[in-house]
């Protein structure tokens, strides 16, 4: 069975950087073909991808947000972390973490299952 | 950047047959996903790859594509099917991107 769980601040101020740490159980990023992404949802608005990254740590970002994103991760650890720069309160929002997994044959991702239940971020002075 | 377009509201009937659609100019050459979201809870991938159905997701969800248009389909819908539904597009690496604005399912 796989688990996503987000870890991280609930509240952070303006112009601070963000970490989010996804720790995962039941399955290995050193596995062919997985991958985790970070995706957002402000309260009561339409979900937003932010990033993705592979078992070969190939790494995908939003082109909107990719200037402030980073992921990277912890194989021995089995988790994933985000950072995102400059945060403004237009990011305060769930942010989860999900599992991929990409089809060699097809040469596109099997869409994001399952996720985390979601941490609330709420960026405010 | 490109934009995924989907109605903000449907509603049905119980055992009725519902059907969302999600517009955008990627999605010819593109793979779209749709999840299912209910209040509170983390979104759960009912389609991917236009029309395939993950484990575990009942046979009455259904996706199909033609040209600019993607369309999740739900026959004989039930009260526990009421959600908000939102289609999501593969970018030309095979990344699964940018998400429509949600559509939300009301069963009357």
């Amino acid at each position: 069975q796989i688990t996503l769980k987000e870890s991280g601040p609930t509240l952070v101020k303006p112009t601070q950087t963000l970490t989010l740490t996804c720790t995962f159980s039941g399955f290995s990023l050193s596995t062919s073909g997985v991958g985790v992404g970070w995706i957002r949802q402000p309260p009561g608005k339409a979900l937003e991808w932010l990033a993705l990254i592979y078992w070969n740590d190939d790494k995908r970002y939003s082109p909107s947000l990719k200037s402030r994103l980073t992921i990277t991760k912890d194989t021995s650890k089995n988790q994933v972390v985000l950072t995102m720069t400059n945060m403004d309160p237009v990011d305060t929002a769930t942010y989860y973490c999900a599992h991929t997994y990409y089809d060699f044959w097809s040469g596109y991702s099997m869409g994001f299952d399952p996720w985390g239940q979601g941490t609330l971020v709420t960026v405010s002075s | 950047s490109y934009e995924l377009t989907q109605p903000p509201s449907v509603s049905v009937s119980p055992g009725q047959t519902a059907r969302i659609t999600c517009s955008g100019d990627a999605l010819p050459k593109q793979y779209a996903y749709w999840y299912q979201q209910k209040p509170g809870q983390a979104p759960v991938l009912v389609i991917y790859k236009d029309s395939e159905r993950p484990s575990g997701i009942p046979e009455r969800f259904s996706g199909s594509s033609s040209g600019t248009t993607v369309t999740l389909t739900i026959s004989g819908v039930q009260a526990e099917d009421e959600a908000d539904y939102y289609c999501q597009s593969a970018d030309s690496s095979g990344t699964p991107g940018v998400f429509g604005g949600g559509t939300k399912l009301t069963v009357l």
